[in-house]
């Protein structure tokens, strides 16, 4: 069935400092990649997301990259806050249907 | 705009003992999901409805789980008898014809 592999599962970094956070995912008739963010005990919350029409997308400090060909997607945030502190996820989903897969999910503790 | 809204937000059962939690989506937005988190992992589907039709339940364990979403708009989830490895979180969520979706804060269930 379909899946989504999601790489590391816990990231530490120093604030200033860049995190990546890398998705593969198994069906190719994925053309929707959304990334979400989840603080402790609240709601996951879109953050960015990313069509298969396009390779890049950039929000201020993050920014999406989409390899169909290796259907890889990746989260990129620079200048790390403690803020950013929390648990994302990524997630595809096919043309046509209404249904998300998600990854397992990557914990990022920056570090003050 | 209200966001997606959940009940209770927190529910701790015995096992063997019903339990039942409610959503009501966005205004206007047609599609609902139910979600299944446990700690640490990804969003699990359990059910998704198209309006009141429930178009995917394939993931929801029948024996002991039911849903319902009677006029199309809000939505309840039950589990009777609950048992100890429900205790999970369980998120709803819902859409309109768009790729984006937007989640609830999610009933944290203890199963003691």
């Amino acid at each position: 069935g379909e899946n989504v592999e999601q790489h590391p599962s816990t990231l530490s970094v120093q604030e200033g400092d860049s995190a990546v956070i890398k998705c593969t995912y198994s069906d190719s008739a994925s053309n929707y990649f959304p990334w979400y963010k989840q603080e402790l005990g609240k709601r996951p919350q879109l953050i960015i997301d990313i069509r298969s029409n396009v390779g890049e997308k950039k929000d201020q400090r993050i920014a999406v990259t989409l390899n169909k060909t290796a259907k890889h997607f990746s989260l990129h945030i620079t200048e790390t806050q403690p803020e950013d502190s929390a648990v994302y996820f990524c997630a595809a989903k096919a043309s046509g249907t209404y249904k998300y897969i998600f990854g397992t999910g990557t914990r990022l503790k920056v570090l003050a | 705009e209200a966001g997606v809204v959940q009940s209770p937000r927190y529910k701790i059962i015995e096992k063997k003992q019903p339990v039942a939690f409610w959503c009501n989506p966005i205004s206007g937005h047609n599609t609902l999901y139910w979600y299944l988190q446990n700690l640490g992992q990804g969003p699990e589907l359990l059910i998704r409805y198209e309006n009141e039709e429930a178009v995917d339940d394939s993931q929801l364990p029948k024996d002991r789980f039911s849903a319902e979403r009677l006029k199309g708009v809000d939505s309840t989830l039950k589990i009777q008898p609950a048992e100890l490895g429900d205790s999970a979180v369980y998120l709803c969520a819902s859409a309109t014809s768009g790729d984006e979706q937007f989640f609830g804060p999610g009933t944290r269930l203890t199963v003691l």
